[in-house]
């Protein structure tokens, strides 16, 4: 079981856009504003989308965005994209020094 | 370029050891934390240890603590993890990170290594 709670899945169409959520509690995601977002592909190493909720790293393309409102953040994918399938997690700071993943999100474009 | 490669995974029996290193290059390594994700088969993303730039300050997940130690080596841009007491569910895909900033453990890995595996069975 997961610390963080994500949907095990989402969809959308090419040019839709989808949100995903993640859920802690007030002392991880409630109390800190240190959530990160990473793409994973099959078989591949996951990629840093967002860190500190809303940044963007360079060369990560600005249909992606991030945000949180109390115990939940949100990933959300603009004008979806073929390449964008895949899973993504999100990690939030917990108290005392660990961080958290969320069990991951499959995303299917469909 | 920003390069971390793992080694040092393999086949390991349950209670046996196993030391995994991560040679970096392409940054200044000392200025950043390293940390290392593991990634069970067919599983999600799990957290496992981080190191400060100087190693000064280390922190591990509930489920490591006491049978994992994370260490660094500076002068060769060489950060390490050595795991004890190995169980079977230890066995995962080990992935070498590098922290955005020095000494936040939760500042976002914006490096991965592809990982080595490190498995535990009789």
């Amino acid at each position: 079981q997961s610390a963080l709670t994500q949907p095990a899945s989402a969809s959308g169409s090419p040019g839709q856009s989808i949100t995903i959520s993640c859920t802690g509690t007030s002392s991880d995601i409630g109390e800190h504003g240190y959530v990160s977002w990473y793409q994973q592909h099959p078989g591949k190493a996951p990629k840093l989308m967002i860190y500190d909720v809303t940044n963007r790293p360079s060369g990560v393309s600005n249909r992606f965005s991030g945000s949180k409102s109390g115990n939940t953040a949100s990933l959300t994918i603009s004008g979806l994209q073929a390449e964008d399938e895949a899973d993504y997690y999100c990690t939030s700071y917990k108290p005392i020094n660990t961080v958290v993943f969320g069990g991951g999100t499959k995303v299917t474009v469909l | 370029e920003v390069q971390l490669l793992e080694s040092g995974g393999g086949l390991v029996q349950p209670g046996g050891s196993l030391r995994l290193s991560c040679a970096a290059s392409g940054f200044a390594f000392s200025n950043y934390a390293m940390s290392w994700v593991r990634q069970a088969p067919g599983k999600g993303l799990e957290w496992v240890a981080t190191i400060t730039f100087n190693g000064g300050s280390t922190h591990y997940a509930d489920s490591v603590q006491g049978r994992f130690s994370i260490s660094r080596d500076n002068s060769k841009s060489t950060v390490y993890v050595q795991m004890d007491s190995l169980r079977a569910e230890d066995t995962a895909l080990y992935h070498c990170v590098k922290g955005r900033d020095g000494s936040r453990i939760s500042s976002g890995w914006d490096s991965w290594g592809q990982g080595t595996l490190v498995t535990v069975s009789s």
